[in-house]
């Protein structure tokens, strides 16, 4: 069965101190994705990645950098978070590559900037 | 562009019905529809390409009218397990192409239901 590891579950934190949440995924998935999830707007995509070393924007990155230097890993990185940055994170995998292929979500990271 | 879902929230009585819609501003080859428990992960529920057929599961069906652009989940004699916030999320990848898992979602619509 396909898992989605994230850590940690919980990470509070101070204005502009770098932190990293990390994603593992145990099944070779190729396509992996990070959302985040806010009150009344939904979940929208951060940043995803098609294979190792190959990623792209999606469409809130600003504030977010992702890197993908082995295929079961795919860490957030936020150089230096600000309070609207408080958040419910959530790093997917897709269990294909095609149109109907569903994302099988982590458990979530919730951050909060001070 | 996100797709816009409504209603923002709907609560009903066990064994009452509901629909909840997903209408997009852009033409779309696939719609999915997952459901996220209070403090928990979004779970897949379906998805409806364009041309397909209607999708079931369980007593959750939805349909896809490409033409206009819009999704429906049909939510039939709902119980407690139902509760939840469901999500669209829209792929406007063409059919055959790749998606990536690059969706985007609605707000959500809350569903509450009683005994």
């Amino acid at each position: 069965e396909a898992q989605v590891t994230q850590n940690p579950r919980y990470l509070i934190t101070v204005t502009g101190k770098k932190l990293t949440v990390t994603c593992s995924q145990n099944m070779n998935h190729e396509y992996m994705s990070w959302y985040r999830q806010d009150p009344g707007l939904g979940l929208r995509q951060i940043y995803y990645s098609m294979n190792v070393e190959v990623t792209d924007k999606g469409d809130v990155p600003e504030g977010y950098k992702v890197s993908r230097k082995e295929k079961r890993n795919f860490p957030l990185i936020l150089e230096s978070p600000s309070p609207n940055q408080t958040s419910l994170y959530f790093c997917a995998i897709t269990w294909g590559a095609n149109v109907n292929s569903p994302l099988h979500f982590g458990n979530g990271t919730r951050l909060t900037v001070t | 562009q996100q797709p816009v879902q409504s209603p923002q929230a709907v609560i009903l009585r066990e064994g009452e019905d509901a629909v909840i819609n997903c209408s997009s501003s852009k033409a779309l080859y696939s719609v999915h529809w997952y459901r996220q428990k209070h403090g928990e992960a979004p779970v897949f529920l379906m998805i409806l390409l364009k041309g397909g057929e209607q999708k079931g599961h369980e007593k959750i069906s939805a349909s896809f009218n490409e033409k206009k652009q819009q999704s429906s989940l049909y939510l039939t004699a709902s119980q407690l397990s139902y509760s939840g916030t469901y999500f669209c999320g829209t792929d406007p990848s063409r059919a055959g192409g790749t998606s990536y898992g690059k969706l985007t979602f609605g707000q959500g619509t809350i569903l509450t239901v009683h005994p």
